[in-house]
């Protein structure tokens, strides 16, 4: 069945560092990939999502490039901010509606 | 500007006593979730519904009973609440359209079993 891996946290990292969440997932088909950022005490939020191979999403400095190839979805950001600090959820839809979760990855910005 | 508005967003339970999340969402989408999220587990997926008068199990379903009687909401029922009960529980809603399926998610209901 269908499936989605993240790397474990937390990921600590100082401001202004280079940030990389991986993520793998396992499904049959074409699924939509995205990924959702969680801050404390609320909902989950949608932070970019990619919907073909090799398409590229991006919103507030973050990226992330569906790759069939390599069954992965990487999150990247070039410079985190304290701000950025939250949960972060790759999740993958596919032809049904569902929407398959990872785990989550805990990120903590220190100033 | 409402989008999945969830209530109540707090409440506490004895164990046997029942209660139901109410999901309310004014985006027209066809499709409805209800989510569990508990440390370390991410988000799993309790039932679903596709469309009005409709409903379906998802990865956890066991102890729970929903019910889609109008397409703008989505109702989630415990008919005895049990201490592995106690979650933050999420409702969403989305719409497949040429860009896929984005989905929308509630702020969330804190539910504790005691």
């Amino acid at each position: 069945g269908n499936s989605v891996t993240q790397m474990e946290g937390p990921v600590t990292l100082s401001e202004e560092a280079f940030l990389t969440i991986n993520c793998t997932y396992t499904a049959t088909g074409y699924p939509s990939l995205f990924w959702y950022v969680q801050y404390p005490g609320e909902g989950l939020q949608l932070l970019l999502k990619a919907t073909k191979a090799d398409d590229k999403g991006s919103n507030k400095g973050f990226e992330a490039t569906y790759r069939k190839e390599t069954t992965s979805f990487h999150l990247e950001k070039g410079s985190v901010q304290v701000s950025d600090s939250a949960v972060y959820f790759c999740a993958l839809s596919s032809n049904t509606g569902k929407l398959i979760f990872g785990q989550g990855t805990t990120l903590q910005v220190k100033p | 500007n409402a989008g999945v508005t969830q209530t109540p967003k707090f409440r506490v339970l004895k164990t046997g006593q029942s209660m139901t999340l109410l999901c309310a969402q004014d985006m027209n989408h066809e499709y409805m979730y209800w989510y569990r999220q508990d440390p370390g587990m991410g988000l799993r997926l309790i039932h679903y519904s596709v469309g009005e008068g409709t409903t379906a199990k998802g990865e956890v379903p066991d102890g729970y009973n929903v019910s889609r009687l109008k397409k703008q909401n989505f109702l989630l029922g415990l008919e005895s609440a049990a201490p592995s009960q106690t979650s933050v529980y999420f409702c969403a809603s989305s719409r497949m359209d040429r860009d896929g399926n984005t989905i929308y998610f509630g702020e969330g209901s804190w539910l504790t079993v005691v």
